[in-house]
């Protein structure tokens, strides 16, 4: 099956600092997924991006398709974006289920 | 716009005993998805519904077994309880004829197995 990598696995920031998170996907996907797990355990959907580039925020988030990576960036950190960030993929030849990989931890210190 | 909601939030189970576990979808979505998250991992895909049926299954024992109603909720059912099983199990819905398979998640519950 498709294997889904993410780096860093683990990121401590100081509040207002900017960050990059990578996924990497060992296949074509039809659909990619970010997300945030905040403390409690809720998975909070970020972007839908199988490709190109989108912004929310201080949020923006990049897919290459061709070459099988995202990026998340964050900037200007704050203390309420501490959690786990996910990425998932889906390729739908191979039914409609997520593939999570492994998140990246991030704290972010006031 | 309600979003996917799950029931109970928490749940503390002895090994050997039975679980039922319930998600109701996010207003206006037909399929529902369920992922099982161990401790400092990412959710594992277990089955998802539509229509009634199982659509797609994941590597998981015929322990789990699952259910969906005609209001598109969902049940998801574990037997036969193992220390293992304990994890936070998490309900995702998302609408078929959407092109994007975009999934939406619920809060999730957390089962303790003992």
């Amino acid at each position: 099956g498709i294997q889904v990598e993410q780096s860093p696995p683990d990121l401590i920031l100081q509040e207002g600092a900017n960050s990059t998170l990578r996924c990497n996907f060992s296949d074509s996907v039809n659909n990619l997924q970010w997300f945030h797990q905040n403390p409690w355990g809720q998975l909070i959907n970020l972007f839908y991006i199988p490709s190109g580039t989108k912004q929310n925020g201080r949020l923006s988030a990049t897919t290459v398709a061709t070459e099988r990576y995202s990026l998340l960036y964050i900037s200007s950190s704050q203390t309420t974006d501490s959690g786990v960030y996910f990425c998932a993929v889906l390729i739908k030849a191979a039914g409609n289920k997520l593939t999570f990989g492994g998140g990246t931890r991030v704290l972010v210190k006031p | 716009d309600a979003g996917v909601t799950q029931s109970p939030t928490h749940l503390i189970k002895t090994r050997g005993q039975q679980v039922t576990l319930r998600c109701s979808p996010k207003s206006g979505h037909d399929t529902v998805s369920w992922y099982q998250q161990a401790l400092g991992q990412g959710p594992q895909f277990i089955f998802q519904y539509y229509e009634e049926e199982e659509r797609q299954r994941g590597n998981f024992p015929d322990r789990f077994s699952g259910h969906q109603f005609p209001n598109y909720s969902s049940e998801l059912n574990v037997n036969a309880l193992l220390l293992g099983d304990s994890a936070l199990y998490l309900c995702a819905s998302s609408l078929v004829r959407e092109n994007t398979d975009t999934q939406y998640f619920g809060p999730g519950t957390r089962l303790t197995v003992l």
